[in-house]
């Protein structure tokens, strides 16, 4: 069946640390992945997109791989800060202007 | 910046009611989305349209139909609301093409008692 999994429900850690988020996938085969964050009680918003072709994007302290080979994202946030503190969606894009299904999130939490 | 507009913040309907949830995007974006979110299972594709009066389900439609009369409108509705359709429902837009970047309202809360 397909499925898109991000690692944990939950993510713990100690400011100034590198967050790293994954989201995995079966039975899909996406053009490309993006990476949402939502805080609460608002709609998700855009962070970063990577292409089937493209193996990293950076953005400021945020870097994304992705390993159509082990059908795996990563998400990473360095330095992180407090105000990180979200919950964080991938989602794989089916085909171009298309289709758009998202993993279950994870929320990530950054202590002071 | 792109807006897109979601009628109502929250609302409470009763089983049985047909229900619209409307939708309004301002930067002429060909593509439009709903989804409904319930803790733990994430985001769920209900119905997507490509352009006006085109619309494709997505995984989660049975229950749910859409209409999109024009660009930038994208509705939603519940023929015959159920209590297993209180969720979040949030509607996104994207450029289209190769632009995919999704922009998203700040959703409705629709609880059905």
């Amino acid at each position: 069946s397909q499925k898109i999994e991000q690692n944990s429900e939950a993510l713990n850690i100690q400011e100034g640390k590198t967050a790293t988020l994954t989201c995995n996938y079966t039975n899909y085969s996406p053009a490309y992945l993006q990476w949402y964050r939502q805080d609460p009680g608002r709609g998700p918003v855009f962070l970063l997109l990577i292409r089937e072709n493209e193996k990293e994007k950076r953005k400021e302290r945020l870097k994304v791989t992705f390993d159509t080979t082990l059908k795996q994202s990563l998400f990473h946030i360095t330095a992180s800060q407090p105000a990180d503190s979200a919950t964080y969606l991938c989602a794989l894009g089916l085909s171009s202007a298309s289709k758009i299904i998202f993993g279950s999130g994870t929320r990530l939490s950054i202590r002071p | 910046d792109v807006k897109v507009t979601q009628s109502s913040r929250y609302l409470v309907k009763r089983t049985g009611e047909k229900v619209f949830l409307e939708c309004v995007q301002d930067m002429d974006h060909e593509n439009m989305f709903w989804y409904r979110q319930d803790p733990g299972l994430g985001l769920r594709l209900i119905y997507f349209s490509y352009d006006v009066k085109m619309k494709e389900k997505g995984d989660i439609p049975e229950g749910y139909s859409v209409s999109r009369e024009k660009k930038e409108r994208f509705s939603l509705i519940l023929e015959s609301a159920s209590t297993n359709q209180t969720s979040m429902y949030l509607c996104a837009s994207s450029l289209g093409l190769t632009n995919e970047k999704l922009f998203f309202g700040s959703g409705t809360q629709l609880s059905v008692l």
